[in-house]
């Protein structure tokens, strides 16, 4: 089946900890996106990637970083930096860029809890 | 920036009552999206609008875009405990092609 899979579901680390959320998808799409959710908040982007090699801040990038070595993956790496890091994430991709062509699937998300 | 703002954040409904959530933006759209957020899930895509004043149906759901292509509504029909959920537009401005998420309106349906 295709789709996109993030892991881990939930995830308790201590404060001052780096933490690296997966997120590999098997549909071919070329652009992928990180968002953040917090209640009543919506959905903020932290980064997104149109291609191999190359990625774009967002509106809430600071404390984070991502890396786009291969198409099907878009690692996302919460750093200490990051002041208030508990949160559910989620992975999304499109064919090309999300609101040009298509929507955005997204993945079952991974939920953070820093203690 | 471009603003998505959505109302309202809550909307408690009696099941077989309607329900209706509006969002408004600040510039024009090129489109607009829906995605709908079961409680404990991942957003899932319902409809994308690209037409100005376009109007979409998916069965007891209506979907419209504005004339002037700046506000956006999902309308439910009879309400069914399987709509609960938080329901998200994403709209998307010329300037800008990835889309801005309003924040959302949830939909408590009770029996």
């Amino acid at each position: 089946d295709g789709g996109i899979t993030q892991s881990p579901k939930y995830l308790f680390r201590k404060e001052g900890q780096n933490v690296t959320l997966s997120c590999e998808q098997n549909l071919n799409h070329d652009a992928m996106y990180w968002y953040r959710q917090d209640p009543g908040q919506g959905l903020r982007l932290i980064y997104y990637s149109q291609i191999v090699n190359d990625f774009q801040k967002g509106d809430i990038a600071e404390g984070y970083s991502v890396s786009r070595e291969k198409k099907e993956s878009f690692p996302l790496t919460v750093t200490s930096a990051q002041k208030n890091p508990t949160a559910f994430y989620l992975c999304a991709s499109s064919w090309g860029l999300a609101g040009s062509n298509g929507e955005l699937f997204f993945g079952e998300g991974s939920r953070l809890t820093v203690l | 920036g471009q603003q998505v703002m959505q109302i309202p954040q809550y909307q408690h409904v009696q099941e077989g009552e309607d329900f209706t959530t509006y969002c408004n933006s600040s510039t024009t759209l090129s489109n607009i999206q829906w995605y709908k957020q079961r409680p404990g899930g991942h957003p899932v895509f319902l409809i994308q609008l690209v037409k100005s004043g376009e109007v979409k149906k998916q069965k007891r759901l209506t979907f419209q875009f504005g004339e002037a292509k700046k506000n956006s509504s999902l309308h439910i029909t009879a309400t069914q405990t399987t709509d609960v959920g938080t329901y998200f537009c994403a709209g998307r401005s010329g300037g800008s092609y990835i889309p801005t998420f309003g924040r959302g309106t949830s939909l408590i349906v009770h029996p």
